[in-house]
């Protein structure tokens, strides 16, 4: 079966760094996503990596291994209102969206 | 503001009753979507819209009748619901259905069901 793997929970200090991880084994590889989903809001597009390597957007930087079938995202300088869910997607080879259960981010001051 | 509108935000209804959802993009995609979002689950997708024509139904059961009059409003309408069913829908638009397109979600419905 395919299968997307990311922490239920992190717990993080205001001004720090933390890196969600999201491995993946899944039909195929057409690319993953990261999106972003504050409480009670629409998930929003963070990145999308198809080539290994680090991508890197201001205070956030997604990482992808496709031969470790593995992600991360990176988040630097962390405010309040980082706290959020981060979710990770895959596209297999159907160019179907493989979702993970989302990893919830807690800042705390 | 992700261009993508959903109402109501939230819904409470018996299992007898008879309710719609409603999603209005204002981005000019081709393509929509009806997600389940379940806490602590993956999102399930539940249908595609490219074109107003309804391109994908992964196994949803009848009691979720979706409805894409233009290619900017998506319905989905609901009928004799389970309490399983009581979950965050959300819709999501993108410029086609290519799945490498980044997709616009909407803040979703807060379904209910007594």
């Amino acid at each position: 079966g395919q299968n997307i793997d990311q922490p239920t929970e992190m717990t993080a200090t205001e001004g720090a760094i933390v890196q969600i991880n999201c491995t993946y084994q899944t039909s195929g590889f057409n690319g993953l996503f990261w999106y972003q989903q504050h409480a009670g809001e629409a998930p929003t597009f963070l990145s999308y990596n198809v080539l290994d390597g680090l991508e890197e957007k201001g205070r956030f930087s997604s990482f992808l291994s496709r031969s470790k079938g593995y992600s991360y995202l990176l988040l630097k300088e962390l405010q309040m209102k980082d706290s959020a869910s981060y979710l990770c997607a895959v596209l297999d080879s159907n160019y179907q969206l493989i979702w993970g259960a989302g990893t919830k981010l807690i800042i705390k001051p | 503001e992700t261009g993508v509108t959903q109402t109501p935000r939230h819904l409470v209804m018996g299992m007898t009753n008879k309710k719609s959802l409603k999603c209005e993009q204002h981005l000019g995609h081709n393509a929509m979507y009806w997600y389940k979002q379940s806490a602590k689950k993956p999102l399930e997708l539940m249908f595609v819209y490219s074109l107003e024509e309804r391109v994908e139904n992964n196994s949803v059961p009848s009691r979720f009748s979706p409805a894409c009059p233009n290619s900017s409003h998506l319905f989905l309408h609901l009928h004799t619901l389970q309490p399983e069913d009581s979950a965050l829908y959300l819709c999501a638009s993108s410029q086609d259905p290519d799945k490498k397109n980044i997709q616009y979600f909407g803040a979703g419905t807060r379904l209910s069901v007594l």
